[in-house]
């Protein structure tokens, strides 16, 4: 089955940039959408197609990007509050599957 | 706001019917997803159904144990699990479709399941 492969863990200071990313070879064709999911609480969406920002507040710090087989969820000038789990996800054509990666644990030091 | 109920403790070998109830908005203008995560695991989805109910897609991990329906008169979403094993056990979550490019847009509190003896 297609995978999409993150990291397991990030960690950054407070007021710095992490960046948590998604590969895939099938990533380049078809849209990539970014959750946060904090503990105890159902996941949310903070962008989706790539690069849009839902319009329920989602903060202008939080931005997706892609290159290539890459996508990269991007958070400036982090903080306490934004120490979460965060998945990306896409719609596989091939499988008709929709596919979720492992998650990745931002971690703020 | 999506809002789960129906889970619970059942035995392996058994079946569970989880539904998935609709307010603030018309659950039949939209493709909804079942999405489950094991405790401490990862997001798994597990079932589609289109907003008229003649596209279904299923995860091979379900499969043939799962039927996803929805009844939009009623502005309700069902899965019917059965055969349940002990790595069904998770929170099972009702996620509405985006509409642009399949992104989950909002997603229900969940609902427990516990496959167990």
């Amino acid at each position: 089955s297609y995978v999409l492969t993150q990291p397991p863990s990030v960690a950054v200071a407070p007021g710095q940039t992490a960046r948590i990313t998604c590969g895939g070879s099938r990533v380049g064709q078809i849209g990539v959408h970014w959750y946060q999911q904090k503990p105890g609480q159902a996941p949310v969406l903070v962008i989706f197609d790539d690069t849009k920002r839902p319009p329920s507040g989602i903060s202008e710090r939080v931005a997706g990007s892609k290159s290539g087989t890459t996508a990269t969820l991007t958070i400036t000038r982090v903080e306490v509050g934004d120490e979460a789990e965060y998945y990306c996800h896409m719609w596989d054509s091939a499988t008709q599957h929709h596919v979720l990666g492992e998650g990745t644990k931002l971690t703020v030091l | 706001q999506l809002v789960e109920s129906g889970g619970g403790l059942v035995q392996p070998g058994g079946s569970l019917k989880l539904s998935c109830a609709a307010s603030g908005f018309s659950l039949g203008g939209f493709p909804i997803d079942w999405v489950r995560q094991a405790p401490g695991k990862g997001l798994e989805w597990i079932s589609y159904i289109q907003a008229d109910s003649n596209t279904i897609y299923y995860a091979d991990s379900v499969k043939g144990r799962f039927t996803i329906s929805r009844d939009n008169a009623k502005n309700a979403l069902y899965l019917q699990m059965n055969s349940l094993r002990a790595d069904d056990s998770a929170v099972y979550y009702c996620v509405r479709d985006g509409g642009v490019a399949g992104e989950f847009a909002s997603w229900g509190q969940g609902t427990l399941v516990t496959v167990s003896s």
